[in-house]
Formats: structure tokens, C-alpha cells, sequence
């Protein structure tokens, strides 16, 4: 089954440090995608980066970047610089690779989710 | 470019009786999806259509939800008696199914629903 797995509940930084969100999946696909997500107070989700399972470079967009580890099945997401505009919870997310017609979903299926608050 | 687009944004009401929630998806998006989201959870898939067809309502508790798509276009779900368990944010998503996979998740700002 595919799960993914936030570990840190919350994490509260002062502005300007650098934090990073933990994310752990779990699936037994082998073309698979992983996703992150904010989703600050105002409720809407908001799409970050999609990578899928053939592409284990690191990516950095900005003040984000993140890090991408098949060996550990991990998919970590870093903010350098924190601002308090950052303060959200951060989503990390898993779907199996949709297929062309008929076949497997491609829902998303969601951690727990990371309450990141930045301290002016 | 609008986004998806939800209605209503906030609805409380007593167990027992019923609820819809309506969303409009982006334009030419073909799939689109409804989450439930609990306080303190991660979104939930309920159902998803690929135009105006069912792809998968595993998790969804047919016996008092439904939802519907008609024209492959706007859908609507309804909670039909509400429990008090249904308290939760009602997310619309969409997303653009092409032969490229091109297949990001956007979503609407939800429903927040109060069952008392």
C-alpha cells in the first residue's frame, strides 16, 4: 500500500533560518511521482513541484529546493531564508503513474502534513 | 487563468439533514476530484471523474455521498443524512489528463463544513 509518512508535526523557526520538511514514502510502484504542497491559512492547496521516479535530481526553485533520495525513499524539501510568508503547512504527496486509459487512479495520497510557523 | 472554483465557502448544519457542495473546474480540465480533509489531516480522495465518468470512488461512503458530473464539466457532491463525522474541509481539485502526463493537482478553497 502507499503511504507517506510527516513526521514533524510542527516546526517553529525565527525569519532567516534555513528549515527543512521531512518526507518518507512508502509504495511498491516503480514509476511512481511525489509532490509537494503549502496550504497557508486561507485553505487552498498550492502545487510546489511534481518529480517522478526516474528523476532523482535535486531541484532548487528560488529560496526552495529539494531533495529527492530513491535509496531512502525520501523526498525532502528545504526553505533557505525563511520568511514569515512561509508560515503554511506543507503538504508532501504520492500518486502512482496514471496510465494512458482505463487502469490505476491517480489520486494523491497525502501525509500528515508539517505546520512550519517563522518567527519575525 | 481562473481557478477552480468552489461554492459554498463555509456551511454549517445539523446532523441528520442534507448538503451540497458544487465545483467548477478549471477550463478544459477533464479530471476532476474531491478530498476530504479533517482537521489535522491530509487530504482524502473521495472520488474522481475522468470527464464526466467515475475513475475511482473507493473511499467513498455511498451510502449517505454521492456526487455526479454531469457534462463532464461541474460537479456536485451531497451528504445525504450529514453525520457528525463529516465535519471537515471539502476540497475540489482538477487537473489537465493529457497523453504527456501532464497531470499537477489544482485546487479550489474548499468547503468548510460544520455538522452540529
Amino acid at each position: 500500500a502507499q503511504k507517506v509518512t510527516q513526521a514533524q508535526t510542527e516546526i517553529s523557526v525565527v525569519e532567516k533560518e534555513d528549515v527543512t520538511l521531512d518526507c518518507v514514502y512508502e509504495t511498491r510502484d516503480t514509476t511512481y511521482y511525489l509532490f509537494w504542497y503549502k496550504q497557508p491559512p486561507s485553505g487552498e492547496l498550492v502545487f510546489l513541484i511534481r518529480r517522478n521516479s526516474f528523476d532523482e535530481q535535486n531541484e532548487i526553485s528560488g529560496r526552495y529546493s529539494w531533495n529527492f533520495q530513491k535509496s531512502t525513499s525520501s523526498f525532502n524539501f528545504t526553505i533557505t531564508a525563511s520568511q514569515v510568508v512561509d508560515s503554511a503547512v506543507y503538504f508532501c504527496a504520492l500518486s502512482e503513474a496514471p496510465r494512458r486509459y482505463g487502469g490505476a487512479t491517480n489520486k494523491l495520497i497525502f501525509g500528515t502534513g508539517t505546520l512550519l510557523a517563522v518567527q519575525p | 487563468e481562473a481557478g477552480v472554483a468552489q461554492s459554498p465557502r463555509y456551511k454549517i448544519i445539523e446532523k441528520r439533514q442534507s448538503v451540497a457542495f458544487w465545483c467548477n473546474p478549471i477550463s478544459g480540465h477533464a479530471t476532476l476530484y474531491w478530498y476530504q480533509q479533517i482537521l489535522g489531516q491530509g487530504p482524502k480522495l473521495l472520488i474522481q471523474f475522468q470527464n464526466n465518468g467515475v475513475v475511482d470512488d473507493s473511499q467513498l461512503p455511498k451510502d449517505r455521498f454521492s456526487a455526479e458530473r454531469l457534462k463532464g464539466v461541474d460537479s456536485t457532491l451531497k451528504i445525504q443524512p450529514a453525520k457528525l463525522e463529516d465535519s471537515a474541509v471539502y476540497l475540489c481539485a482538477s487537473s489537465l489528463k493529457s497523453l504527456a502526463g501532464d497531470y499537477e493537482q489544482y485546487f479550489g478553497p474548499g468547503t468548510r463544513l460544520t455538522v452540529t
